[in-house]
């Protein structure tokens, strides 16, 4: 089954609000998180990461929270716009040296004007 | 810069022909990656290469193969296509390394194979 997991597939918004986006993964060896966004008929993209040594981490209007007690993950996206809207996907690796990725199913995130 | 360019971006084949699928990035990275992602599901893992020369299964690999052809392309072939297999297959390329640890994936964007 599915290691990492989203407790949201849908998330609405209203522009200008703040979005969290959910995750939770159950191997607690992985030690480096991604989120991606994928917009409709492009590949996903890269929107930030953290490891497992870090609990936060910030990037343009985008944080990543890592809460390694409950093994959860959020993407928090700060005034949200309508080219957020995209589907997002956690991923993680579990350890060792072949830097294979295993991904979540997804977030739907709507953003209304 | 291109990053990672996959070709073709749609196919539609008959059940039992083959087809290959082209990948190649130009950032110089070690790893490359073949993903397949279905309707309502993340991207499953169904080959690997860590480095140049290496390849490796990973999640879902039965019905494909792969080759590392040099450092820039990593191809994904279909040897007898069958409907399962309609699906969008994605590449991707990491920098990671034992230097530098894990890096993230960057990937291309797509290709649309239809088996009928």
């Amino acid at each position: 089954g599915e290691s990492v997991g989203l407790h949201l597939p849908t998330l609405s918004v209203q522009e200008g609000d703040n979005s969290i986006i959910n995750c939770a993964y159950s191997n607690s060896a992985s030690d480096y998180f991604i989120w991606y966004k994928q917009e409709s008929g492009k590949g996903p993209q890269f929107i930030i990461d953290i490891r497992s040594n870090m609990d936060k981490r910030q990037g343009q209007r985008v944080t990543v929270l890592l809460n390694k007690t409950v093994k959860h993950l959020s993407l928090q996206i700060a005034a949200t716009q309508p080219g957020d809207s995209a589907v997002y996907f956690c991923a993680e690796n579990s350890g060792g040296s072949n830097y294979k990725l295993t991904f979540g199913k997804g977030t739907l995130l709507t953003v209304n004007p | 810069n291109a990053g990672v360019t996959q070709t073709p971006k749609f196919q539609v084949l008959k059940t039992g022909q083959s087809m290959t699928l082209q990948c190649a990035q130009d950032m110089n990275h070690n790893s490359m990656y073949w993903y397949r992602q279905d309707p309502g599901m993340g991207l499953r893992l169904i080959y690997y290469s860590a480095s140049e020369g290496t390849t490796d299964k990973g999640e879902v690999p039965n019905g494909y193969n792969v080759s590392r052809l040099n450092k820039r392309e990593f191809s994904l072939r279909l040897e007898s296509a069958a409907p399962s297999q309609t699906s969008v297959y994605f590449c991707a390329s990491s920098g990671g390394s034992r230097g530098r640890g894990n890096q993230p994936q960057h990937f291309g964007d797509g290709t649309r194979l239809s088996i009928l």
